[in-house]
């Protein structure tokens, strides 16, 4: 079993839907929780990063964590075309590097007009 | 934040024949750290290029396969030796702004294809 499970996709939803990405993990000893987004030829942007359980907002978008049920989520409101992108979680310990983070393997997401 | 210039973006290569890929940092870092994206999988982290020391190696991955350089505290360059086929992937360098891996910043990454 891996340590983080992301369902790949692809995923297909319309213009201005609310989009759910989600991942599992099996390590409760994970603090910090990211959301990269990728562009297709483009390296992974941080997009969010929370800390701990609960929600986090930016704009658009807002991470959940539910450290109850090892399970974290993404939501993307008003969903637009520009949103279309492999979306990646990521995790890592509160006194952790760089070098123990660990990734899920990505959710392709396309926005249709 | 952090802004990081990676080349080449992408590349085709002979079997046996090996690539250097460049990657550099518009501001001082302590550690940069290279990964290795196949289609479908997760990132996984080759090694850690530390400033004035031997770069760290993860399991699975030896550094006559993969040298590192890291001459200063901008720049970095991974070699893939005597490639193979096997080899073709996306690779990434990417620095830690934040205190233990929660603020990553990736390169454009380099598409490399073997035959």
């Amino acid at each position: 079993q891996k340590e983080v499970e992301q369902d790949p996709g692809p995923l297909s939803v319309p213009e201005g839907a609310i989009v759910s990405l989600n991942c599992t993990y099996s390590n409760s000893a994970f603090q910090y929780f990211m959301w990269y987004r990728q562009y297709s030829r483009k390296g992974p942007e941080l997009l969010m990063y929370t800390y701990s359980s609960g929600n986090k907002e930016d704009g658009r978008f807002t991470a959940q964590v539910d450290k109850s049920s090892k399970y974290i989520s993404l939501f993307i409101r008003d969903s637009q075309p520009s949103d279309s992108a492999t979306y990646l979680c990521a995790m890592t310990f509160s006194s952790g590097s760089a070098r123990q983070l660990t990734f899920g393997s990505g959710t392709q997401l396309t926005v249709l007009p | 934040s952090a802004v990081i210039s990676q080349k080449p973006s992408r590349d085709i290569c002979q079997r046996g024949t090996s690539l250097t890929i460049q990657c550099q940092v518009d501001s001082q870092v302590t550690m940069m750290f290279w990964y290795r994206q196949q289609p479908g999988q997760s990132l996984t982290l080759i090694a850690t290029a530390n400033q004035g020391s031997e770069a760290t190696y993860e399991s699975g991955f030896v550094i006559d396969k993969f040298p590192i350089s890291r001459p200063n505290l901008t720049f970095s360059t991974l070699t893939v030796s005597n490639m193979s086929p096997e080899d073709s992937s996306i690779y990434l360098c990417s620095v830690d702004v934040g205190l233990g891996g929660e603020k990553l910043f990736f390169g454009s990454g380099t598409q490399l294809s073997v035959l």
